[in-house]
């Protein structure tokens, strides 16, 4: 069974950074074609994807938040973390981490965690 | 950069309608198109990847297509649990991965 998890802070203060954890199993970033992204969600809105990283330690990250995103990646524990500074209230959101496969399903994320809400207030 | 639109935007059925969704982006992106669906309150499920394939354990009323930049997502015949928001994503170019604005279903 595959599954996704993160975990984090549900609360965050204006300027603070957001260090963001996803736990998995049942799958394993070190095989060819298999990546873990972050995607959130403000309360109401659409998805938006913020940073995605690959078995091969690859990055990438949405152009208008490069800035303040970091993605890495620790295979032996199986974790995918995601840290994002300078958080300010409109980062309020669900923030979900999703298993993207690029050769089986053309980039598609088929598997997602459950999200954990973060919210940006002082 | 690439972007995605869908259209409509919030649509109202009725049971057994056929129900066409449209996502279209502003270059091509061959196939690499997904389409999602999202229940109130809950996590974005994996319909559609490569613009047409359906994910599995998907019900066969879903359907997709299209290539380039315009891409349809079709329910043969709405059923009430298939009331949600649907997302595109594509997946190719700058920015790597973009998602549409999503079109809101409801039963008429």
């Amino acid at each position: 069974q595959i599954t996704l998890k993160e975990s984090g802070p549900t609360l965050v203060k204006p300027t603070q950074t957001l260090t963001l954890t996803c736990t998995f199993s049942g799958f394993s970033l070190s095989t060819s074609g298999v990546g873990v992204g972050w995607i959130r969600q403000p309360p109401g809105k659409a998805l938006e994807w913020l940073a995605l990283i690959y078995w091969d330690d690859d990055k990438r990250y949405s152009p208008s938040l490069k800035s303040r995103l970091t993605i890495t990646k620790d295979t032996s524990k199986n974790q995918v973390v995601l840290t994002m500074t300078n958080m300010d209230p409109v980062d309020t959101a669900t923030y979900y981490c999703a298993r993207n496969l690029i050769y089986l399903t053309a980039g598609a994320f088929d598997i997602w965690g459950q999200g954990t809400m973060v919210t940006v207030s002082s | 950069d690439i972007q995605m639109t869908q259209s409509p935007s919030s649509l109202s059925a009725s049971v057994g309608d056929r129900v066409t969704i449209t996502c279209r982006a502003s270059q091509g992106i061959s196939n690499y198109l997904a389409w999602y669906q999202q229940k109130p309150g809950k996590v974005p499920k994996l319909l559609i990847y490569a613009a047409s394939t359906l994910q599995s354990g998907v019900p066969s009323r879903f359907s997709g297509s299209g290539s380039g930049t315009d891409f349809t997502l079709t329910i043969s015949s709405l059923q009430p649990e298939d009331v949600a928001t649907y997302y595109c994503q594509k997946y190719n170019s700058a920015p790597l991965i973009t998602f549409g604005p999503g079109t809101k279903v409801d039963i008429k």
